[in-house]
This record gives structure tokens, C-alpha cells and sequence, in this order.
């Protein structure tokens, strides 16, 4: 139950804003969103948790619509150092717990 | 710098053999997360371990395995390698469960000739 991310990729000129979607066809427990930058390891953006519990860092802002079962992540004013990939994995309840990743959207940010 | 470290940074190997894959936590953090990230498959969380006991599995083979020790640094086990196991891998750490914030370790890439 991979979750679908989308768009796939996204160029952006610096300024300009985004969203990147994620969806499951599986009820959540907590979206979590990631970046990666080409050869390095993911770095934490977000987390979003069924009932509303978010923690993150301040700059960035998403949602998550638990009827929908679907978050968004909101990238303001795009810099040039917001350009990766943008990965969001899915926590399903219950006593299997694991993260499930998205496919990943790549984001370019243009001068 | 993320303050988990995993050890080495590359690994080439030939099929059929073995590798130990060593990640050290953040200090204070008690649950360590291994993922394996493949051109073919993307990002996939393989195992989870907090405080020396198994506490969650993914998509791990049979033909890996993993364990946390007591000073809490784990090691990731890999046999009978095969061509499509050739990927990075990842090891995370969080302070105690999956809804904490996980900092990533720079990797470990693994080829298999």
C-alpha cells in the first residue's frame, strides 16, 4: 500500500510556491515528510498525526485530511535550497507499524 | 551532520557472500530504523529495533537480518548477496517510536558484482 505522491516533478522559479500531494487508500496514523538532496540522506520536514498533532520545523507547513486520508506539503516563497526530492511516508495503526514511502516528487528550484 | 553514523561508506562484494552493515544512534536516542533505497524500489523501511528488542518489520528478506545491541549501536546483516540487492542503506535513530523524528545516517552503498 505505497502510498501515491504527485506531482512527479515540479520546476520552480525561486519565489514561486508549491504543493506536493500524498494519498493512501489505507486509512493513516501519521504522514511524515522527508527531503533528500542527490547523494545524501533524507532529511525530517514534518510530522502530521491522526487528531490534528503535528511537529516540524517552523518554515514548512502541510496538512492532513484524515477523511481523505491525504496530506499536502506547502512550500512558500521557494528557495534555491528547496530543491530535491520530497518523499512522504505513511503509518498505518495498529500493531504492524511501519513507514511505507511515497515514490518521491522531485522539486527544482530555478534561479 | 545528523549524529548517526554508519559504517563504511562503500561496500563492493560479489554474489553469494556476506556483509555486516554497522550503525551507531544519536546520543540518547533508543530506537534505530534500517531502510534499504534502490533505483528500482525507492525508499523501503526494512526493521525496526528500540532498546535491544525487534519493535517493527518491513519488506526485510529472509536472507537479512539485523540486531541493536546493549550500547545500542546495530548492525544490519546481509547473506547469500544478490545483484538486486546492490542499493544504499540507511539507518535512522529516534528518541523511542516511529512518530519521532528520525535523523538519517549518510548511508552505506553497497554493490554486488
Amino acid at each position: 500500500q505505497q502510498p501515491v505522491q504527485s506531482p512527479q516533478a515540479v520546476i520552480l522559479r525561486e519565489g514561486e510556491d508549491a504543493v506536493i500531494n500524498c494519498s493512501s487508500s489505507k486509512a493513516l496514523y501519521s504522514v511524515h515528510w522527508y527531503r533528500q538532496k542527490h547523494g545524501e540522506a533524507p532529511v525530517f520536514l514534518m510530522i502530521l498525526l491522526k487528531g490534528g498533532e503535528q511537529k516540524g520545523h517552523e518554515k514548512i507547513s502541510a496538512s492532513f485530511n484524515e477523511k481523505k486520508q491525504q496530506s499536502s506539503l506547502y512550500l512558500t516563497a521557494s528557495q534555491l535550497s528547496y530543491s530535491g526530492t520530497y518523499f512522504c511516508g505513511t503509518e498505518f495503526g495498529g500493531s504492524a507499524r511501519q513507514l511505507t514511502f511515497g515514490s518521491g516528487t522531485q522539486l527544482t528550484v530555478l534561479p | 551532520d545528523s549524529g548517526v553514523t554508519q559504517t563504511p561508506k562503500h561496500l563492493i562484494t560479489a554474489t553469494g557472500q556476506r556483509v555486516t552493515l554497522r550503525c551507531s544512534p544519536r546520543s540518547g536516542d533508543l530506537s534505530v530504523y534500517w531502510y534499504q533505497q534502490s533505483l528500482d524500489q525507492g525508499l523501503q523501511f526494512l526493521i525496526q529495533y528500540y532498546n535491544g528488542e525487534e519493535r517493527a518489520k518491513g519488506n526485510i528478506l529472509e536472507r537479512f537480518s539485523a540486531q541493536q545491541f546493549p550500547d545500542l549501536h546495530s548492525e544490519l546483516n546481509l547473506s547469500s548477496l544478490e545483484l538486486g540487492d546492490s542499493a544504499l542503506y540507511f539507518c535512522a535513530s529516534s528518541v523511542e517510536s516511529m512518530t519521532d523524528t528520525q535523523y538519517f545516517g549518510p548511508g552505506t552503498r553497497l554493490t554486488v558484482l
